[in-house]
């Protein structure tokens, strides 16, 4: 049961377009949210974060938005860029029994020039 | 500053044998993680450590072991590789524990494994 979902797998935008990618959480406990980027034979970096005291994160071209009730998160990019082209990741901090961060699957964005 | 660095990126293993992944970081973090990525599901946890001489288990950490003996590595073995393990692997490394603000994982670029 994936507590993270990103049910996009693949989103292509015209360079200079807003891109906005879309992310799902189930667990209502999660109360801060994490934005990978993930070029090819790259590792994952870190883009962006919120915490749930908020409901957008801006920084540049990019913004997080929070909707705590629907439990749903979303990243904008503006104006979008070929640079951008790369696996976006959805994640969120949880503590079990141990510190755990869950990761969504993953969207790959396609920017086009 | 070459943060985190992992070897090999490529290997291809017959079912049965055995290797092992190693990972370092130059950023005097404490935690170190082995995450796996498949297609679909995103990144899996494998085992973890939250400082040097001492690892614990993730999510998913059959058929694999660890070990912390020097502050900046983290290896990965496989003791009797199985095609179930083909996959990226990923170490990464933080300064405090993942779910502590402005504390983000710092990843490698990974180790491509296929077992055949």
């Amino acid at each position: 049961d994936q507590q993270v979902k990103q049910n996009s797998p693949s989103l292509s935008v015209q360079e200079g377009r807003i891109s906005i990618l879309n992310c799902d959480y189930t667990n209502s406990m999660f109360d801060y949210f994490l934005w990978y980027k993930k070029y090819p034979a790259e590792g994952p970096t870190f883009l962006i974060s919120i915490s749930s005291i908020k409901d957008k994160n801006e920084d540049g071209r990019f913004t997080v938005f929070l909707n705590k009730s629907a439990k749903h998160l979303s990243l904008h990019i503006v104006p979008s860029q070929p640079g951008d082209s790369a696996v976006y990741f959805c994640a969120a901090p949880f503590k079990t029994s141990y510190d755990k961060v869950i990761f969504g699957p993953g969207t790959s964005l396609s920017v086009i020039p | 500053n070459a943060g985190v660095t992992q070897t090999p990126k490529f290997r291809v293993l017959k079912t049965g044998q055995s290797m092992t992944l190693l990972c370092a970081q130059d950023m005097n973090h404490e935690y170190m993680y082995w995450y796996r990525q498949d297609p679909g599901m995103g990144l899996r946890l494998i085992h973890y450590s939250v400082g040097e001489g001492t690892t614990a288990k993730g999510e998913v950490p059959d058929g694999y072991n660890v070990s912390r003996l020097k502050k900046q590595n983290f290896l990965l073995g496989l003791e009797s590789a199985a095609p179930s393990q083909t996959s990226v692997y990923f170490c990464a490394s933080s300064a405090t524990t993942g779910w502590v603000y402005n504390s983000p994982l710092h990843f490698g670029n990974g180790t491509r494994l296929t077992v055949t």
